[in-house]
């Protein structure tokens, strides 16, 4: 089965400072990783995501993530915070042509400091 | 426009009262989910379909029961078997791993 290890529940970082946030992945076979973000009673809007090719992946609102299978990770980065960026961030991992089941982390809450 | 709509939004329960919570999806997926909320503990999957007229039950099921009578509804009861209901629920679908989420049902149990 697939898990998601995320650290640190509550990040805090700086208005136009780096956001740096951690996922580490287990899983048996080549994973499908996510990103997903969570505003304050809305639900998960999809970031980002990687399944083949390129390991650098590009989402929206100028974050990125890099799949590294040699360290099992899957960390997302946005190189200066926005005050919109204040949210919750989950990473999921999942399987091809599974049934579909993403393993979730336990997520972490962005506070953004002006 | 397309999308998943869960409905209410929020909902208040007495003890010993089952309540259904609506999920309807336009997307035309054929999987379909339910994830239940907690603050600190991520989504945790309640259960899951795959298909019309089946579904598995995910990691959390005790307590909760569902249908899949139609490609587009996915309705979930929490029971009075549930002994700690209130929490945020969440209904998604899914196309090649990707899940798409509805905007959430917030219940309280009173």
């Amino acid at each position: 089965a697939q898990s998601v290890t995320q650290l640190g529940s509550h990040v805090s970082v700086s208005e136009g400072a780096l956001v740096l946030l951690r996922c580490n992945y287990s899983s048996s076979v080549p994973p499908y990783l996510f990103w997903y973000v969570q505003y304050p009673n809305q639900g998960l809007q999809l970031l980002l995501k990687y399944t083949t090719g390129a390991t650098l992946v590009k989402g929206i609102n100028g974050f990125e993530a890099e799949f590294k299978k040699s360290e099992t990770s899957f960390h997302l980065t946005n190189p200066s915070a926005h005050m919109s960026d204040a949210a919750e961030y989950f990473c999921a991992v999942g399987i091809p042509y599974g049934n579909n089941r993403l393993a979730f982390g336990k997520g972490n809450q962005v506070v953004v400091i002006p | 426009d397309g999308g998943i709509t869960q409905s209410p939004k929020y909902l208040f329960r007495k003890e010993g009262q089952n309540v259904t919570l609506s999920c309807e999806q336009n997307l035309n997926h054929d999987a379909m989910y339910w994830y239940r909320q907690d603050p600190g503990q991520g989504l945790r999957l309640i259960y899951y379909s795959q298909i019309v007229n089946d579904f598995q039950k995910g990691d959390i099921a005790e307590g909760y029961s569902v249908s899949r009578e139609k490609k587009e509804s996915f309705p979930l009861t929490v029971t009075s078997a549930q002994k700690n209901p209130t929490a945020f629920y969440l209904c998604a679908s899914s196309i090649v791993g990707e899940l798409f989420f509805g905007e959430g049902s917030r219940l309280t149990v009173l």
